[in-house]
């Protein structure tokens, strides 16, 4: 069955970098992209871009731009997330999810279980 | 840049039929996915296409979109569906999130 599995919780400082990792098994991974969604405690939830499998560039919500960086990891069906600059904002859940499509829209059908990055001084 | 606006809450008996609505500039003209988060858990996709099921999701989920509003429906709503729920949809190159609505089950 499909699975997205996350690396484990994150303490950083303000002004670190973080890198979360998500690997995938259960389906071709060529055939989905994988997207990065956020969640601050006790808030909604908060889309910050998608990693392209076939080789293409990632794309990125504007808020994000400059400090997020998705690359293929170390395994071929895994893909990381590296967060820059981190601040007090950025304590949050991160999900990888794999995104289906209809007509261009993506939406998400499997969810990692999350990966908790807490940014404290 | 676009918005989906959902109600904060909504309370339904056990039983009852809960609708969430969820609401965008022009958001019938885009597919509207949603999904339910328990407490502790990731979320989970429980419409898709605006109205259509995932499996392994039950038939009392529904879903509808027209105009500037979508809208789940949860018929026979039982205390297993006590959860947050939250729409999305995709508008210029962007994935959008409603804010969420907290279903209470009383």
């Amino acid at each position: 069955q499909v699975q997205l599995v996350q690396s484990g919780a994150e303490v950083k400082k303000p002004g670190a970098s973080v890198k979360l990792s998500c690997n995938t098994s259960g389906y071709t991974f060529s055939n989905y992209y994988l997207h990065w969604v956020r969640q601050a405690p006790g808030q909604g939830l908060e889309w910050m871009g998608v990693f392209n499998p076939i080789g293409l560039s990632p794309a990125y919500t504007q808020k994000f731009q400059g400090r997020v960086t998705m690359t293929r990891g170390t395994s071929t069906t895994t893909v990381d997330m590296e967060l820059t600059s981190l601040r007090s904002e950025d304590t949050a859940l991160y999900y990888c999810a794999r995104g289906s499509t209809v007509s261009g829209h993506p939406y998400f059908d499997s969810w990692g279980q999350g990966t908790l990055v807490t940014v404290s001084s | 840049s676009y918005e989906l606006s959902q109600p904060p809450s909504v309370s339904v008996s056990p039983g009852q039929t809960a609708s969430i609505t969820c609401s965008g500039e022009k958001l019938g003209n885009k597919y509207t996915s949603w999904y339910h988060q328990r407490p502790g858990q990731s979320p989970v996709l429980v419409i898709y296409e605006d109205n259509k099921r995932p499996s392994g999701i039950p038939e009392r989920f529904s879903g509808s979109n027209s105009g500037n509003t979508a809208t789940l429906t949860i018929s026979g709503t039982q205390a297993m569906d006590e959860a947050d729920y939250y729409c999305q949809a995709w508008d210029s190159g962007t994935v959008v999130f409603g804010g969420g609505t907290k279903l209470t089950v009383l």
